[in-house]
């Protein structure tokens, strides 16, 4: 079984800093990984998705962010944050023998500041 | 092209009582998810679909939660009797089934047993 681990459960950032968020998962075979934001009483909306190939995903919104095999993990990335990147953000994996069954993380609050 | 489509969006219920939520997916979308989102969680899967039938039910809790899926398109969710612990976002989400296809997710029922 896989497992995922958002490190942060809120980040709190100044507008227009960059920010980091650290997701890390376990799983005994390989995976595919996601990003999800979450807008208050929204559903959510995909923000980039690792498959293969490039480790450095480029996403939606400015975001990007790099699959490290050695350390397992997934983090997101944006040089440059603007108030309405204010949401929750779910990194999810999936594996290649159950594809659509997804493992979220518990989330990372974004709170971005003028 | 609409989304996934939920209703309602918001749902007050007394507890023991029953409730039903319903989502219409992406026209297209062979496969459909049910999602419970607890407050200050990730979702969670309860029920795949791939066309009409489930094919992971193994966190749906059977004793109270039923599903269907009758024509393959549309499907509705039920809890009864429901208890104060089924408070919660319930997410629907669609895909093509297809590999490296991610799934779209609908805006979620906010479901209150008071």
């Amino acid at each position: 079984a896989q497992s995922v681990t958002q490190l942060d459960s809120q980040v709190p950032v100044f507008e227009e800093a960059p920010v980091e968020l650290r997701c890390n998962y376990s799983s005994s075979v390989s995976v595919y990984l996601f990003w999800y934001v979450q807008y208050p009483n929204q559903g959510l909306q995909l923000l980039l998705k690792y498959l293969s190939g490039s480790t450095l995903v480029k996403g939606i919104n400015g975001f990007e962010a790099e699959f490290n095999k050695s350390q397992t993990s997934f983090h997101l990335r944006k040089p440059s944050v603007h108030i309405s990147d204010t949401a929750e953000y779910f990194c999810a994996v999936t594996t290649t023998d159950s594809w659509g069954k997804l493992q979220f993380g518990a989330g990372t609050q974004v709170v971005v500041t003028p | 092209e609409a989304g996934v489509v939920q209703s309602p969006r918001y749902k007050i219920i007394e507890k023991k009582q029953p409730v039903a939520f319903w989502c219409n997916p992406i026209s297209g979308h062979n496969t459909l998810y049910w999602y419970r989102q607890n407050l200050g969680q990730g979702p969670e899967l309860l029920i795949r679909y791939e066309n009409e039938e489930a094919v992971d039910d193994s966190q749906l809790p059977k004793d109270r939660f039923s599903a269907e899926r009758l024509k393959g398109v549309d499907s509705t969710l039920k809890i009864q009797p429901a208890e104060l612990g089924d408070s919660a976002v319930y997410l629907c989400a669609s895909s093509t089934g297809r590999a490296n296809t991610e799934a779209f997710f609908g805006q979620g029922t906010r479901l209150t047993v008071v």
